[in-house]
């Protein structure tokens, strides 16, 4: 079972670049989200769907942004890459809502991205 | 204040010791509780749910303290493979969003 694919799964970018990481799931789960993990930190939701069509901002949206075009596949856009995007970043998908609480978070191996 | 504050550890631990620690959280009206388990650079995957009652999965044990907004874990007979760090997860009221802390790491030792 592939479950929650992330590509690539590590990149250097140079400030001011622009990339897409991939981020595909099996499951058909409605539900989707990015996340990224800083040093130190608690994940902070960057951006997350509902379903096709649908996607909403999170904590830290700024100079992110993501497409819902079918089910299975959740892009997520860095547009004049920064330094302080420097950071792991994963996708994940659920059945459920993320807050209920017979709910799982299926996590891809994440993304190491490095700004320079 | 954080929403949810984790102390980072690490604890060290010999197999078979048993350890546990805490995770507090801000939003009283928070309703839905996780312990998720991250190994060294991979992603992170559900441990347990934590419910209102308290409950067990084999060597692991979640109680939830609401009075004092704090979660806590307890692993019995540490194992080498429990080396990892966890990370206390907590539902924000109301939408689809999850507070997450930092992070408790734990090395067991030979």
């Amino acid at each position: 079972n592939a479950g929650v694919t992330q590509t690539p799964k590590f990149r250097i970018l140079k400030i001011g670049q622009s990339m897409t990481l991939q981020c595909a799931q099996d499951m058909n789960h409605n539900y989707m989200y990015w996340y990224r993990q800083d040093p130190g930190m608690g994940l902070k939701l960057i951006y997350y769907s509902v379903g096709a069509g649908i996607t909403d901002k999170g904590e830290v949206p700024n100079g992110y942004n993501v497409s819902r075009s079918t089910t299975e596949d959740f892009p997520l856009r860095l547009e004049l890459a920064a330094p302080s995007q420097t950071s792991v970043y994963f996708c994940a998908s659920s059945f459920l809502p993320a807050g209920a609480n017979t709910g799982e978070l299926f996590f891809g191996e994440g993304s190491r991205l490095t700004v320079l | 204040r954080k929403e949810v504050e984790q102390d980072p550890g690490p604890f060290n631990v010999p197999e078979g010791a048993t350890v546990a620690f805490n995770c507090t959280y801000s939003n009283s009206a928070s309703q839905s509780f996780f312990w998720y388990r991250q190994d060294c650079r991979k992603e992170p995957k559900l441990l347990m749910s934590v419910y209102s009652s308290g409950n067990e999965d084999g060597r692991f044990t979640a109680q939830l303290n609401r009075a004092s907004q704090y979660i806590s874990l307890l692993i019995r007979d540490s194992k080498l493979s429990d080396s990892a760090t966890y990370l206390c997860v907590v539902e924000k009221r109301g939408d689809y969003k999850l507070s997450f802390g930092a992070g408790t790491t734990v090395t067991v030792r030979a």
